[in-house]
């Protein structure tokens, strides 16, 4: 069974510029998480999509970071512009579950960040 | 509100030496607790959950987890480190009313042959 796939895996870009990042779960699995990792932090949830819906961006800062999923499959999360702060890795995740804590998340292997 | 302690930011251990990470969590009612483990430049994986039931759980690579609730902890155990543990562990808790995971900061793991 092929995991979940994110691309890129490294991304150094200037402040201000735009970056966006590509994930695509485990086949079947209808719900799909982005987290953020800074370093020396755990990863912290920026959006939940339930198929092609959001379950959950209360902690997606919209006026900069945005995501999809529009055909319930592969998501996109983008940052527009970025900032020094955004630094870090980008961490997608997948379930089966219609909930995170009845099932077990599988991750990728994430996308790290540099902005100069 | 949620939240996750983990109080360690890094251990060393000797290879053969026993492992207890801890992690302590705070929550009003029964929280789902999980242990997740990252490698370096990999993805976190799952080691072990706890629901309910039997407060000694047992997860992969040899791994265990107790949860305490006169604690709130849910410690993290190993009899016999082996030198690929290396890695970094976190702890992360949920509920019944969120699909939400809450990670605690993670406690990096350094093994000594």
């Amino acid at each position: 069974e092929a995991g979940v796939a994110q691309s890129p895996r490294y991304k150094i870009i200037e402040k201000r510029q735009s970056v966006a990042f590509w994930c695509n779960p485990i086949s079947g699995h209808a719900t799909l998480y982005w987290y953020q990792q800074i370093l020396g932090q755990g990863p912290k949830l920026l959006i939940q999509f339930q198929n092609n819906g959001v379950v959950d961006d209360s902690q997606l800062p919209k006026d900069r970071f945005s995501a999809e999923r529009l055909k319930g499959v592969d998501s996109t999360l983008k940052i527009q512009p970025a900032k020094l702060e955004d630094s870090a890795v980008y961490l997608c995740a997948s379930s089966s579950a219609v909930a995170s804590h009845t099932g077990e998340l599988f991750f990728g292997e994430g996308s790290r960040l540099t902005v100069l | 509100a949620q939240s996750v302690t983990q109080p360690d930011i890094h251990i060393t251990v000797s290879e053969g030496a026993s492992l207890e990470l801890r992690c302590n969590y705070s929550y009003g009612a029964t929280p789902y607790l999980f242990w997740y483990v990252q490698s370096p430049g990999q993805g976190l994986q799952l080691l072990l959950k706890y629901f309910s039931g039997d407060t000694l759980v047992q997860g992969i690579k040899g791994f265990e987890a107790e949860f305490k609730r006169s604690q709130s902890s849910f410690n993290l155990r190993k009899p016999s480190v082996h030198w690929s543990d290396a890695a970094e562990y976190f702890c992360a808790v949920g509920n019944q009313n969120t699909d939400k995971l809450i990670f605690g900061t993670g406690t990096r793991l350094q093994v000594f042959p």
